[in-house]
């Protein structure tokens, strides 16, 4: 696809239960981004990756939440022992060039995560 | 605390008549601003952007403003149209994280036919 593609669309997990987010960046986008949007906020940074490398994940909530790509394309985010406060939109983003470059994002549809 | 703020939830207006949309920051770090548009069930995509060097930035029907000296932005569209009924989100960031970028709580815009 020419867009940047998550899934599932939509997730119910049990408190206590692990997740796993899927992105399917723009195919050749160096930079891929993971954003949280809780109900009525606007996104907030998770983390970042150049390539495969993880370059920040300053803003990863906790210990729980980890987020790879290991072959610098598909990107994974994963969430252990699943909280309520976990329960928000998360979207991810691609750019063709690294940050530095004020290249703009292009975001996928989101997956809804839904913690009960 | 809020770096990037959208102090207006939501806004309404005519067909054919300007919509203003508001943003405050507080970083003075911030150099590059971005408005995203974002429809239900979509991811926010780009519209407008303006680097600190400028004060206006204008594309088509779209026009963003700056005013550093008060931290303040602003999104110009003129004429609205039904279509740009979406929520518009005002983003931010130092030049050298790029677009590792500050967002606010977005306006939900409604342009009436």
């Amino acid at each position: 696809g020419a867009g940047v593609s998550q899934s599932p669309r939509y997730k119910v997990a049990k408190r206590g239960q692990d997740v796993a987010l899927r992105c399917d960046p723009i195919s050749g986008h160096v930079s891929l981004f993971w954003y949280q949007q809780a109900l009525g906020q606007g996104p907030e940074f998770l983390t970042y990756f150049q390539n495969e490398a993880q370059l920040d994940k300053s803003g990863l909530p906790s210990d729980r939440f980890f987020a790879e790509r290991p072959e610098g394309s598909v990107s994974t985010l994963k969430i252990q022992r699943t909280q309520q406060e976990d329960s928000a939109v998360y979207l991810c983003a691609s750019s063709l060039e690294g940050v530095g470059t004020n290249e703009k994002l292009f975001f996928g549809s989101g997956t809804q995560l839904s913690v009960l | 605390d809020q770096q990037v703020k959208q102090n207006s939830p939501s806004l309404s207006v005519q067909e054919g008549r300007i919509s203003i949309l508001n943003c405050d920051y507080t970083n003075s770090m911030f150099d590059y601003f971005l408005w995203y548009k974002k429809y239900p069930a979509e991811g926010p995509t780009f519209l407008i952007s303006i680097s600190s060097i400028k004060d206006k930035n204008e594309d088509g029907r779209f026009t963003v403003f700056l005013n550093k000296s008060a931290k303040h932005l602003s999104l110009h569209i003129v004429p609205s149209q039904p279509g740009d009924s979406a929520v518009y989100f005002c983003a931010a960031s130092p030049t050298e994280y790029g677009n590792k970028l500050v967002f606010g709580a977005g306006t939900i815009l409604r342009v009436k036919s």
